[in-house]
C-alpha cells in the first residue's frame, strides 16, 4: 500500500536548536508539498516542488526555514535555529500535478511531524 | 491569488439529519476543488474533487459536494449523518492548468451527536 512516511513523527527541542523533518513520498509523483498545521492558522502551504524543482517557497520565514528534495525519495524541512512559535504539526504531501485533467492533484498526506520547541 | 473559505469553525449536527459544511473560494480562470477529511492525530484524506462536469460529485462515506460557479462555492454535503463523521473537514483549491499550487481553508470541525 503506497504510502507517504514522514520522521519523525514526534520532536522535542530547545530553542535555538537545529531540527530536520523527513518525508518520503509516493513513488512515481510529481509533486510534493510542506504544510504546517496550527491551532490558530489552520493549514499553511509552506513550500513546494514539481519534479524535484522548487516552485514557491513564499510561505516559509526564509531566515530560519529551508526546504529541499536531494533526490525523488526524499524531502526535507529544516529549521534552524528553532524557535517556541514554530511548535506544530508539519505535514508533508505527495500527487501528481499535471495540466491534462488526468492528473487532478488530489493529495497524499503523511502522518505528520509533531514539533515542540521549548 | 488563491484562496478559500471555511466560514464555520464547528458544524454540529443530529445522527441521522442532513449535514452541509460550507466553502468558498477565490481563483483565477478555472478551479479544481478537493474536499478532506482528518481524523486525530492522523494526516488529510481525501473525500472527493470537482474538476468539470456536473456539478455534484460523489466521493467516499456516502459525502457528495455541490459546484456553485456563480456563488463560487463547493459545499460538502450528505444525507444523513453518522457519528462516525465527526472529524475536521478542509475544503482545498487549485488553479486548473499547469499550475501546481494548492491551498486549503481553516478547517471546519464536524460534530455529530447521538
Amino acid at each position: 500500500d503506497a504510502r507517504v512516511t514522514q520522521t519523525p513523527r514526534h520532536k522535542v527541542t530547545e530553542m535555538g536548536q537545529e531540527v530536520t523533518m523527513r518525508c518520503q513520498p509516493i513513488l512515481g509523483h510529481n509533486t510534493v508539498f510542506w504544510y504546517r498545521q496550527t491551532m490558530m492558522q489552520g493549514l499553511e502551504l509552506l513550500a513546494y516542488f514539481r519534479n524535484r524543482a522548487p516552485l514557491d517557497d513564499s510561505g516559509m520565514p526564509k531566515d530560519r526555514f529551508s526546504a529541499e528534495m536531494p533526490d525523488a525519495t526524499l524531502a526535507t524541512l529544516k529549521i534552524q535555529p528553532s524557535e517556541p512559535r514554530d511548535s506544530a504539526v508539519y505535514f508533508c504531501a505527495s500527487g501528481l500535478v499535471s495540466p491534462s485533467s488526468r492528473h487532478t492533484g488530489e493529495l497524499f498526506f503523511g502522518e505528520g511531524s509533531r514539533l515542540t520547541v521549548l | 491569488a488563491q484562496s478559500v473559505a471555511q466560514p464555520e469553525d464547528q458544524v454540529n449536527v443530529a445522527e441521522g439529519n442532513p449535514l452541509t459544511v460550507k466553502c468558498t473560494y477565490s481563483v483565477s480562470g478555472n478551479p479544481y476543488l478537493f474536499w478532506y477529511v482528518q481524523y486525530p492525530n492522523r494526516g488529510l484524506q481525501f473525500l472527493l474533487k470537482y474538476i468539470t462536469g456536473d456539478n455534484l460529485v460523489k466521493g467516499s462515506y456516502g459525502f457528495e459536494a455541490e459546484f456553485n460557479k456563480s456563488q463560487t462555492s463547493f459545499h460538502l454535503k450528505k444525507p444523513s449523518a453518522l457519528v462516525s463523521d465527526s472529524a475536521l473537514y478542509f475544503c482545498a483549491v487549485r488553479q486548473g492548468g499547469s499550475a501546481s499550487k494548492i491551498i486549503f481553508g481553516s478547517g471546519t470541525r464536524l460534530s455529530i451527536r447521538p
